[in-house]
């Protein structure tokens, strides 16, 4: 499977700051996704990166608090607007393999921190 | 009710135990299943996908899927302390391609020396 780059791998931020986060696949692919991992929580779909349109939003997630771009099909980035120390957790791009399985590939994560 | 539950654990064994992880699901349209590996500080990868009901075997691991009882297991054999991690299950609906994945809570596993 493709090979997913994240940065930054972590960091700690201010409340009322916006940190974006930014996702490299070492080849093209169909689908890309953001998931939010809470400590003890599963993992939690944050919306579908859309290639040259608007993000598909899962409920309880919203453009304005987490605005996605995909310019083409190896990069995307997620912004955290506003944040809160609710928002610390752990930010995981994931492409999606086009072949029969449909395998789920995750880069390493954002763990973020909000003081 | 979440439509997928794990359990959390920790779940800790001796090096060469057998390790039975499992998980329920409530939704009866849940076709393909799937279990990640997930390290510490590192993403999950996929390790185990099953398509319906049935049995798949992977060298030291083996998958199952009861859909009447809509339970999933992933048995682990000689288990080793590289083994250690977090087991996420995972299951969706329809294509494989396009299904939105759902996944469960992640049991942490030990495996001592």
């Amino acid at each position: 499977s493709a090979v997913i780059s994240q940065k930054p791998s972590r960091d700690i931020c201010q409340r009322g700051t916006s940190l974006t986060i930014q996702c490299q696949v070492d080849s093209q692919v169909t689908m890309m996704f953001w998931y939010r991992q809470q400590p003890g929580q599963s993992l939690t779909l944050i919306a579908t990166a859309n290639q040259g349109s608007e993000a598909t939003y899962e409920s309880g997630f919203v453009i304005d608090k987490f605005p996605i771009s995909r310019p083409n099909l190896t990069f995307s980035t997620l912004t955290v607007s506003n944040m809160s120390p609710e928002d610390s957790s752990i930010y995981l791009c994931s492409g999606r393999d086009s072949g029969l399985t449909g395998e789920l590939f995750f880069g390493e994560g954002s763990r973020l921190t909000v003081l | 009710q979440k439509e997928v539950e794990q359990d959390p654990g920790p779940l800790s064994v001796p090096e060469g135990a057998i390790v039975s992880l499992n998980c329920t699901y409530s939704n009866s349209a849940f076709q393909y299943f799937m279990w990640y590996r997930q390290y510490s500080r590192k993403g999950p990868e996929l390790l185990m996908y099953t398509y319906s009901s049935g049995n798949k075997e992977d060298g030291r691991f083996t998958a199952q899927v009861d859909k009447s009882s809509k339970y999933i297991s992933l048995f682990i054999r000689d288990s080793q302390p590289s083994d250690s991690a977090t087991y996420l299950c995972a299951m969706s609906e329809g294509s494989s391609n396009t299904g939105k994945l759902i996944f469960g809570q992640g049991t942490t596993l030990q495996v001592k020396p």
